[in-house]
């Protein structure tokens, strides 16, 4: 079975600082896909970026970048230049290639952007 | 514009009471699904459906029914079997035909007991 683990229940940040965020998986797959969603207080579920295991480039979205570690089954989220429209709950979330109960969630970490 | 939508926001159920949310979308995707998510912790899979007139079971399917009558409708429903119904419900929705069958989500509907 998959599991994704985020060790981080809470985190804070100053606002315009750079912030990780944590996560780490296990599976025996070698093709995956790797996601972090975010969960603003209106409890909206938004992807924030995602990741193929197959390309080692980490993937970036504007302020928000990942270093993906396979060997390590690592995937951690970094958000430059915080602003406090981040604050939120983030998962990590990991999805098998194939079936569709395939996507499996970790218990999020709560960020909160200080002003 | 392209979405999902979930209504209503917040329901209450009483004691011994079936209560019905609705899932709607029109990204034209395939599959739908049904999470739960309770405080402390991430969201868990209670259906999922991959086309329509047919429908599987998640890890917590117990206490809960769905249909998928149409490709654009996934209503759950929360039977009183389900003892512990209180949660925040999320419906999602992807496209198997997609490379990464990305999920996306609803807004969410709040279940209380009263």
């Amino acid at each position: 079975a998959q599991t994704v683990t985020q060790s981080q229940p809470e985190m804070s940040v100053q606002e315009a600082e750079t912030v990780t965020l944590s996560c780490t998986y296990d599976t025996s797959e070698n093709n995956y896909y790797l996601f972090w969603y975010k969960q603003p207080p209106s409890r909206q579920m938004i992807l924030v970026i995602r990741q193929e295991a197959y390309k080692q480039q980490n993937a970036t979205e504007n302020r928000f970048s990942v270093n993906f570690q396979k060997a390590a089954k690592s995937f951690s989220l970094k958000i430059s230049d915080s602003q406090l429209g981040d604050t939120a709950m983030y998962f990590c979330a990991f999805m098998k290639p194939t079936g569709a109960n395939n996507l499996f969630f970790g218990t999020g970490t709560r960020l909160t952007v200080i002003p | 514009d392209g979405g999902i939508t979930q209504s209503p926001k917040y329901l209450f159920r009483k004691e011994g009471q079936n209560v019905t949310l609705s899932c709607e979308q029109n990204l034209n995707h395939d599959a739908m699904y049904w999470y739960r998510q309770d405080p402390g912790q991430g969201l868990r899979l209670i259906y999922y459906s991959q086309i329509v007139n047919d429908f599987q079971k998640g890890d917590i399917a117990e206490g809960y029914s769905v249909s998928r009558e149409k490709k654009e409708s996934f209503p759950l429903t929360v039977t009183s079997a389900q003892k512990n119904p209180t949660a925040f419900y999320l419906c999602a929705s992807s496209d198997l035909a997609a490379l990464q069958e990305t999920q996306y989500f609803g807004p969410g509907t709040r279940l209380l007991v009263l």
